[in-house]
């Protein structure tokens, strides 16, 4: 069962443009979403994160919002740089415990100059 | 600041045998998560420690273990190796046990003949 759901395995824009990756979760517990960008050969690396009592968090060129009604949240990038060229993964995490992330799939985000 | 580091970065293992894979947290970090990463998928939580004592655990058969040593750093064993264990396995750390960010290493590749 799927908790944590990346739609689009892939997904092109022109550099400039905004790039929007979407992230839907069906665990209502879940109350701390984070985006990692991923690089071949390295590992995930932080990029912004949100808690649920918020619908907005940015940070310089990233926002994530939260739409809790909808389990849905969502990674703006603007604008786009071939440098954002990567995997892009939504994770969640519970309200105890040990706060372990379930990840999505990924997106696969290729920005063409 | 020195970040999370493992090794090795590529490991080829034959199905049946054992492996050890290593982890250094960041500096200051005293919890450490252990991912599996299958192709095409998010990473898979495995278990996390704290101060030397598993905290939680995922959905993964006792032939997954760990240790987390004084220094903080970990190693993740895993006995009777299958073929589905080939994956990328990565470490992750962070300074508490609450909702602090975790800060991943560049994993270990391995595969299994």
């Amino acid at each position: 069962d799927q908790q944590v759901k990346q739609n689009s395995p892939s997904l092109s824009v022109q550099e400039g443009r905004i790039s929007i990756l979407n992230c839907d979760y069906t665990n209502s517990m879940f109350d701390y979403f984070l985006w990692y960008k991923k690089y071949p050969a390295e590992g995930p690396t932080f990029l912004i994160s949100i808690s649920s009592i918020k619908d907005k968090n940015e940070d310089g060129r990233f926002t994530v919002f939260l739409n809790k009604s909808a389990k849905h949240l969502s990674l703006h990038i603007v604008p786009s740089q071939p440098g954002d060229s990567a995997v892009y993964f939504c994770a969640a995490s519970g309200t105890s415990g040990t706060y372990k992330y379930i990840f999505g799939t990924g997106t696969r985000l290729k920005v063409l100059a | 600041e020195t970040g999370v580091t493992q090794s090795p970065t590529h490991l080829i293992k034959t199905r049946g045998q054992q492996v050890t894979l290593r982890c250094s947290s960041q500096s200051g970090h005293n919890t450490v998560s252990w991912y599996q990463q299958a192709l095409g998928q998010g990473p898979q939580f495995i278990f996390q420690y704290y101060r030397e004592e598993e905290n939680g655990r995922g959905n993964f058969p006792p032939r997954f273990s760990g240790l987390q040593f004084p220094n903080y750093s970990s190693e993740l064993n895993v006995n009777a190796l299958e073929l589905d264990d080939s994956a990328l396995y990565l470490c992750a750390s962070k300074s508490g046990t609450g909702k602090e960010t975790q800060y991943f290493g560049p994993g270990t590749r391995l595969l299994v003949l």
